[in-house]
């Protein structure tokens, strides 16, 4: 059964900084892994997804990395502004029966002005 | 992108009784899927909708608890039956379109 952690739990930092978001999953059977951001009242926004033959991806301010055989992926955020506090959540879509996404909890970030 | 429009909002409803939540799509889909979100908790996959056919549901949910309703290819409903606290969370609909998963805003539903 996958399992998706999210380390850690919340963030909080300096704005203009730059930091790293975690997240491990048991089975390195997935199609691909998704980061979503969530934002209070507004349901959730994908941000990146990194297919399970990629190695990164980027967009803007963002980079996710996947690593299939140590289970884990990473989201980079450069030079964070107020705007990008949010929770984020990352997901990963299984293989094997019943393709679903399992999701971590989620790490919640402040940045602070 | 798929648009998807999820009502209420939010809502608090006394113990025992049900909500229907409304999940519509600004396009035609195939699969729709209904999520949980507990407090402090990850999304947690209730059941698949498919059009014309039964909803699929994961270990631990249950058709008497969360029936839902798949009129056609651009709407869906889940209702939460017969509510308790436990039932207090935040409810999403989602569809794929290729390889990413859109999400309705949510409803944060309080049970009291």
């Amino acid at each position: 059964k996958q399992e998706v952690t999210q380390i850690p739990a919340a963030l909080s930092v300096p704005e203009g900084e730059n930091l790293v978001l975690n997240c491990s999953f048991t089975d390195s059977a997935i199609y691909n892994l998704q980061w979503f951001r969530q934002d209070p009242g507004k349901g959730l926004t994908s941000l990146l997804l990194i297919q399970s033959s990629q190695r990164e991806q980027t967009s803007g301010r963002l980079n996710a990395s996947l690593d299939k055989s140590s289970g884990r992926s990473t989201l980079y955020i450069a030079a964070s502004q107020p705007g990008d506090s949010a929770t984020y959540l990352c997901a990963a879509l299984t293989q094997g029966g019943s393709e679903k996404l399992v999701f971590g909890k989620g790490t919640k970030l402040t940045v602070n002005p | 992108s798929a648009v998807i429009s999820q009502k209420p909002s939010r809502d608090i409803c006394q113990r025992g009784t049900s909500l229907t939540i409304q999940c519509q799509v600004d396009s035609q889909v195939t699969m729709m899927f209904w999520y949980r979100q507990q407090p402090g908790q990850s999304l947690t996959l209730i059941a698949t909708a498919n059009q014309g056919s039964e909803a699929t549901y994961e270990s631990g949910f249950v058709i008497d608890k969360f029936p839902i309703s798949r009129p056609n290819l651009t709407f869906s409903t889940l209702t939460v039956s017969n509510m308790s606290p436990e039932d207090s969370s935040i409810y999403l609909c989602s569809v794929p379109q290729g390889a990413l998963a859109f999400f309705g805003q949510g409803t944060r539903l309080t049970v009291v």
